[in-house]
């Protein structure tokens, strides 16, 4: 069955660097990949999509990567701030439904 | 604009008794979605619906049924709860297909003794 790995470790990180967070998946191609940020206590909110033909996706502060020989997805968040502080949520796509990572805990201290 | 609502948000349950979790979304979604997560297991679609009049397994659908009742609500019914299904539970909705973000509502935080 399909896996998806993301750090369970937290990422602490100081103000005004990158962060980079990583999301491995086995077992299966997704042509398609999103991310989503989920705060405590609330649902998750959708960032970016990414498809298999882009290797890269930017937003803002935001880029996504996407390596399906490696089968990894990067997400950095640049010039971090405290309020990026959350978990993020890599989702790829599959057989027409959405397969989550448990994510990971990002902390940004000022 | 409300989104997705999700009520009630807190509940405890006694094992063995039943329940549905209400979801609706005023967003004129297609496809609508129950998820529970678990620390550590992220995630895990339990059923889901791509249209009015069509419902779905996912990957966790044991123990659980499902209704779409309109275009508009999509509950998650219990029928004899077990510890197991302590989890916050989450619903989402989407346009359709592959390139539309899933909105998701705040859950429902169940705790079954």
């Amino acid at each position: 069955s399909q896996k998806i790995e993301q750090n369970s470790e937290a990422l602490n990180i100081q103000e005004g660097k990158t962060a980079t967070l990583t999301c491995n998946y086995t077992n299966y191609s997704p042509a398609y990949l999103q991310w989503y940020r989920q705060d405590p206590g609330r649902g998750p909110v959708f960032l970016l999509l990414i498809r298999e033909n882009e290797k890269e996706k930017r937003k803002e502060r935001l880029k996504v990567t996407f390596d399906t020989t490696l089968k990894q997805s990067l997400f950095h968040i640049t010039a971090s701030q405290p309020a990026d502080s959350a978990t993020y949520l890599c989702a790829p796509y599959n057989f027409n439904k959405f397969y989550f990572g448990s994510g990971t805990k990002l902390n940004v201290k000022p | 604009n409300a989104g997705v609502t999700q009520t009630p948000k807190f509940q405890v349950l006694k094992t063995g008794q039943s329940m549905t979790l209400q979801c609706a979304q005023d967003m004129n979604h297609n496809s609508m979605y129950w998820y529970r997560q678990d620390p550590g297991m992220g995630l895990r679609l339990i059923y889901y619906s791509a249209s009015e009049g069509t419902t779905d397994k996912g990957e966790v659908p044991n123990g659980y049924n499902v209704s779409r009742l309109n275009k508009r609500e999509f509950s998650l019914r219990l029928e004899s709860a077990a510890p197991s299904q302590t989890s916050v539970y989450f619903c989402a909705s989407n346009s359709e297909g592959f390139n539309s973000p899933l909105h998701f509502g705040n859950g429902t935080r169940l705790t079954v003794t």
